[in-house]
């Protein structure tokens, strides 16, 4: 069945430390992966998303993620965090061409200064 | 503003009243979906229209009904919902092979 476990649900870090999201997945296709970000009262955000080649994708606002295939992961990763990019954070995964996208249940993230 | 427009922003209906959530891309995509999201739970797909055919409807009550007149509209119409139906309904479109969604900014909805 497809699936998608993000395993932390809630991390706390500090302005200025490196942060990683973790994102596992349970797919019977090649996937197509893909992060997102959402701001309270907002919709979700498209952060970065991976089809295939380079398995480091950058995404915007600094974010980068890695796909892993015998992992069957995709983290997501920033080098410095900002006051702002406390969010909660969404992976998802899906088929090439398809239409139907399976997401987790999200990260949320408090950045303390 | 994301290119996907979604009204209202908020909501509040009885359980007896009927209402429709609206949904507007102007981006040139081909599919549109409504999904819902509730607390702690991942984000549940309810109905996807390609080409303006419905071609998801995963397993949503009858109390939601989906219209989608072209491919750049997509109304969501409400009757007769429970309080458990109160959620972020969310909006999104995408290009379809490509894939991608992007999506609205939600209609809060609470039913009392």
């Amino acid at each position: 069945a497809q699936s998608v476990t993000q395993p932390d649900i809630h991390i706390t870090v500090s302005e200025g430390a490196s942060l990683e999201l973790r994102c596992n997945y349970s797919y019977g296709a090649t996937p197509y992966l893909f992060w997102y970000v959402q701001s309270p009262g907002q919709g979700l955000q498209l952060l970065l998303k991976y089809f295939s080649g380079d398995t480091l994708v950058q995404g915007i606002k600094g974010f980068e993620a890695e796909f892993k295939r015998s992992q069957s992961s995709f983290n997501l990763r920033k080098p410095s965090v900002h006051w702002s990019d406390a969010a909660e954070y969404f992976c998802a995964v899906g088929a090439e061409g398809g239409n139907q996208f399976y997401f987790g249940t999200g990260t949320s993230l408090t950045v303390i200064p | 503003e994301t290119g996907v427009t979604q009204t209202p922003r908020h909501l509040v209906m009885g359980m007896t009243n009927k209402k429709s959530l609206k949904c507007e891309q102007h981006l040139g995509h081909n599919a549109m979906y409504w999904y819902k999201q509730s607390a702690k739970k991942p984000l549940e797909l309810m109905f996807v229209y390609n080409f303006k055919e419905q071609t998801e409807n995963n397993s949503v009550p009858s109390r939601f009904s989906p219209e989608c007149p072209n491919s750049s509209h997509l109304f969501l119409h409400l009757h007769t919902l429970q309080p458990e139906d109160s959620a972020l309904y969310l909006c999104a479109s995408s290009h379809i092979p490509e894939g991608g969604y992007t999506f609205g900014s939600g209609t809060r909805l609470t039913v009392v």
